[in-house]
């Protein structure tokens, strides 16, 4: 079946300017994560949705950062001013019912702000 | 403060003999962990998982050993090929009574296995 599909694979944006990034899980996974990688670094964690909710978004950095999950399914990750730093390899993981499960990842949205 | 560490950068095998990539960590609250593989420009691929109530975990090539007195953990990969070149997260997650499954990172160990 379908594994975890993020979009755009890259986005290129000007300090400033607002972002959108797209998750889609896989089908019937109630949990859905974001995380973010630098270089060298391995991925860390930014929010956790249950269904519609975030069950834990102490990841998030600032409150530039902001999630959505309205509909259970699809999660959108929205980066308001975006800053230089903000620029890295963002994540998105699902897993069938949250708890200590496997997650699968997604290939990735590359965000490069100029 | 990293709670989950892979002291080794990267680790250079030959084909056929065994890689053994370690990871480290300092929280006892961690129940559950695992390894993945991530090749460059991709996500990370889940490969092998052990609950904090077990010592050991095989699937095919890949192994997985838990000491919790020790609080490490080991992926043994036997025997290696050069398909296995990729970076090597080891993550856990952390039971807080069921109410956050975020994953912890380690920084992650280059393998490279030689022809």
């Amino acid at each position: 079946g379908a594994g975890v599909s993020q979009t755009p694979s890259n986005k290129v944006t000007e300090k400033g300017k607002y972002v959108e990034l797209r998750c889609d899980p896989i089908s019937g996974h109630t949990a859905l994560y974001w995380y973010r990688q630098s270089l060298g670094q391995g991925p860390e964690f930014l929010i956790y949705f249950q269904g519609t909710g975030a069950a834990d978004d102490s990841g998030l950095p600032n409150d530039r950062f902001f999630a959505v999950r309205p509909e259970g399914s699809v999660s959108t990750l929205k980066i308001q001013r975006t800053e230089r730093g903000d620029s890295a390899m963002y994540l998105c993981a699902s897993s069938l019912n949250g708890g200590s499960e496997t997650q699968y990842f997604g290939p990735g949205t590359r965000l490069l702000v100029l | 403060d990293q709670q989950v560490k892979q002291n080794s950068p990267s680790l250079s095998v030959q084909e056929g003999r065994i890689s053994i990539l370690n990871c480290d960590y300092t929280n006892s609250m961690f129940d559950y962990f695992l390894w993945y593989k991530k090749y460059p420009a991709e996500g990370p691929t889940f490969l092998i998982s052990i609950s904090s109530i077990k010592d050991k975990n095989e699937d095919g090539r890949f192994t997985v050993f838990l000491n919790k007195s020790a609080k490490h953990l080991s992926l043994h990969i036997v025997p290696s090929q050069p398909g296995d070149s990729a970076v090597y997260f080891c993550a856990a997650s952390p039971n807080y009574g069921g109410a956050t499954n975020k994953l912890i990172f380690g920084t992650g160990t280059l393998l490279a296995v030689q022809p």
